[in-house]
């Protein structure tokens, strides 16, 4: 069966600290994406990456950077979290090309305090 | 940016009723995807329709797009509690991001 994993369901962090949040996929899936989903604003793209070490910014690339050096692995950081950082984070992975499946995490849901 | 919204925000019926939402877009499309998500969990794909399609079957699932309307449908055919669940639809412009919109959250009582 397809997974992606997230390896936090629920953090608390103080503002200010240094967040990572860690996606892991068994589908040899070249795209992986981050998600950020806030009541009544549905899900905005952070960041995106095509392959290992290739990033693009999403929407709201502000306050976040990612890391992909393995294929399986993509990882989102908050450099300096916020209060307004606090959300549901969900990442997610496809194959290359249009029109496929995206396949999500079951989310991780960051407190900033 | 968003590229889809749906309507309505939410929509509450009973166990048995059909349930209909709707998606509208801005810009032109390759295809458009329906997902759930059952409340605090990721999303699940549901259904893809490509462009150039019109309706879409899968169970009790019917999808309908009318690009001259720049608009697509979902309907849930007799409803289940377990259907209870947010439904985004998902446009993909050509390249490799999906646009989500803001989701219908959708009620079935028992």
């Amino acid at each position: 069966d397809v997974k992606v994993t997230q390896s936090s369901r629920y953090l608390v962090k103080r503002t200010g600290e240094k967040v990572f949040l860690e996606c892991v996929q068994d589908m040899d899936h070249e795209n992986m994406f981050w998600y950020r989903q806030d009541p009544g604003l549905g899900l905005r793209l952070i960041y995106f990456s095509y392959d290992v070490k290739m990033k693009e910014k999403g929407d709201i690339p502000e306050g976040y950077s990612v890391s992909r050096e393995k294929k399986e692995r993509f990882s989102l950081i908050l450099e300096s979290a916020s209060t307004n950082q606090t959300s549901m984070y969900l990442c997610a992975s496809s194959l290359r090309g249009t029109g496929n499946t995206i396949y999500f995490g079951e989310g991780s849901w960051l407190t900033v305090v | 940016s968003q590229q889809g919204e749906e309507d309505p925000q939410a929509l509450s019926i009973q166990e048995g009723e059909n349930a209909t939402m709707n998606c509208s877009y801005k810009t032109s499309i390759n295809n458009l995807q329906w997902y759930r998500q059952n409340s605090g969990r990721g999303l699940v794909h549901l259904i893809l329709i490509r462009s150039n399609e019109r309706e879409k079957h899968s169970g009790r699932l019917r999808v309908t797009l009318d690009t001259s309307k720049k608009s697509s449908s979902l309907l849930i055919t007799a409803s289940r509690a377990a259907d209870t669940a947010s439904y985004f639809c998902a446009t993909d412009m050509n390249d490799y991001k999906l646009s989500f919109g803001a989701g219908t959250t959708v009620t079935v009582r028992a």
